[in-house]
């Protein structure tokens, strides 16, 4: 059975510090991994996928890395500004039934002005 | 381009009560899910589909119901809610084809029963 586990569970920063967020599982034999965003009280907005032929992606002050072999994945923020704080969330798909996504808990990330 | 619509937003129940929670899409996905989110759990896969007429159980199935008549709606029905279904609800769907295979979500239902 597949497990992620996000590490740490809460980072706070001051603003303007480049971040890493931590995502590991447990199957390598995923399909893709997914970074989503949880504002408080609202809905998940997807941020990045990797499909796991890839080794990485990038949207705007955003990249993502996948090392199947090692399990993990990271969630790279730079320059973060107040408005990047919220809850990140990443999803592993095992095979292509991305239907069933697994979850990490989540990161909880502040960032200070 | 609405995405996933889920309704309602919000919804208060007795113990017992049934209701259902929609969820509509209009991406022509085959695929659609329904997770529970609840504090310190992470969110969980309720029940899927992967297209019309076709459901099954994901981890925590007991206590809902869920049927697919049409490509683009995925209810989820509470045939006698119980305070432990106290939870925020998400509904969210993805294309079946190869290629990218991004999941969209829509905004939640966040249910509390009493």
């Amino acid at each position: 059975k597949q497990e992620v586990t996000q590490i740490p569970a809460a980072l706070s920063v001051p603003e303007g510090e480049n971040l890493v967020l931590n995502c590991s599982f447990t199957d390598s034999a995923i399909y893709n991994l997914q970074w989503f965003r949880q504002d408080p009280g609202k809905g998940l907005t997807s941020l990045l996928l990797i499909q796991s032929s890839q080794r990485e992606q990038t949207s705007g002050r955003l990249n993502a890395s996948l090392d199947k072999s090692s399990g993990r994945s990271t969630l790279y923020i730079a320059a973060s500004q107040p408005g990047d704080s919220a809850t990140y969330l990443c999803a592993a798909v095992r095979g292509r039934s991305n239907y069933k996504l697994t979850f990490g808990k989540g990161t909880l990330l502040t960032v200070n002005p | 381009n609405a995405g996933v619509t889920q309704t309602p937003k919000f919804q208060v129940l007795k113990t017992g009560q049934s209701m259902t929670l929609q969820c509509a899409q209009d991406m022509n996905h085959e695929y659609m899910s329904w997770y529970r989110q609840d504090p310190g759990m992470g969110l969980r896969l309720i029940h899927y589909s992967v297209g019309a007429g076709i459901t099954d159980q994901g981890e925590v199935p007991n206590g809902y119901n869920v049927s697919r008549s049409t490509t683009e709606d995925f209810p989820l029905r509470l045939l006698s809610a119980a305070p432990s279904q106290t939870s925020v609800y998400f509904c969210a769907s993805s294309y079946s084809g190869y290629g990218v295979t991004e999941a969209f979500f829509g905004q939640g239902t966040r249910l509390t029963v009493v």
